[in-house]
């Protein structure tokens, strides 16, 4: 099926863990972003990609490790995971125009 | 960076009523978008505004791009358990793809 799929939606992970999300899109978008959704902060954008094999920081991208060796995928890391990072995820992947973006269902992330 | 300021931050209505939110930006944006997030989902794109001064619908969801293009409005009318959710405005303000969201509005609506 055609869309953006995330996984896994939710985890629980322990401080000082590595944790990779994964994001994955059929819609072969140049464009991909992760972000962080917390309450009284809205949508923070992360990391970007605009292709693949190019990446670049978003507004807080302290933390966090990003790769795009294929256009579809666009995984997420967590180096060493800490309780701040305690949030949910969102993947989105977006097309030429700023209205084609389409965002996952997103990964329920505790860091405990 | 550029920031949209998005108000209120939360309604809580009965059902029936309209809804009104608003968004404003210190710099001007060329397109306007209005999403709205379902309780445990990834936001959904809901009206796309492009013109200054354009008044876009979608079913009981109105739109507009203010004539400054430093804000939006967005207009819920008759709203109905459904509409509740998160609701965002974001624009590509100096990049044409990276976008600028709003805090949100959490709008809630009491059978």
């Amino acid at each position: 099926d055609a869309g953006i799929t995330q996984s896994p939606r939710y985890k629980i992970t322990e401080t000082g863990r590595q944790v990779t999300l994964m994001c994955h899109q059929t819609w072969s978008h140049s464009y991909m972003f992760w972000y962080r959704q917390d309450l009284g902060h809205g949508l923070r954008l992360i990391y970007y990609s605009a292709a693949a094999d190019i990446t670049d920081k978003g507004e807080v991208p302290d933390g966090y490790v990003v790769s795009r060796s294929k256009t579809e995928n666009f995984p997420l890391t967590l180096e060493s995971a800490t309780r701040s990072q305690t949030s949910v995820y969102f993947c989105a992947s977006q097309g030429l125009a700023p209205d084609t973006q389409y965002f996952g269902p997103g990964t329920r992330l505790t860091v405990l | 960076g550029q920031q949209l300021n998005q108000s209120p931050q939360s309604m809580f209505i009965q059902e029936g009523e309209d809804v009104s939110m608003n968004c404003t930006s210190s710099s001007i944006f060329n397109t306007w978008l209005w999403y709205k997030q379902d309780p445990g989902e990834g936001p959904v794109l809901l009206i796309a505004l492009y013109k200054a001064g354009e008044l876009t619908s979608n079913g009981r969801l109105t739109a507009q791009f203010g004539i400054t293009r430093k804000d939006s409005f967005l207009n819920i009318s008759a709203s109905i358990p459904s509409d509740v959710g998160i609701y965002f405005c974001a624009g590509p303000g100096s990049s044409n793809y990276k976008l600028t969201f709003g805090k949100g509005t959490l709008l809630t609506v009491n059978p």
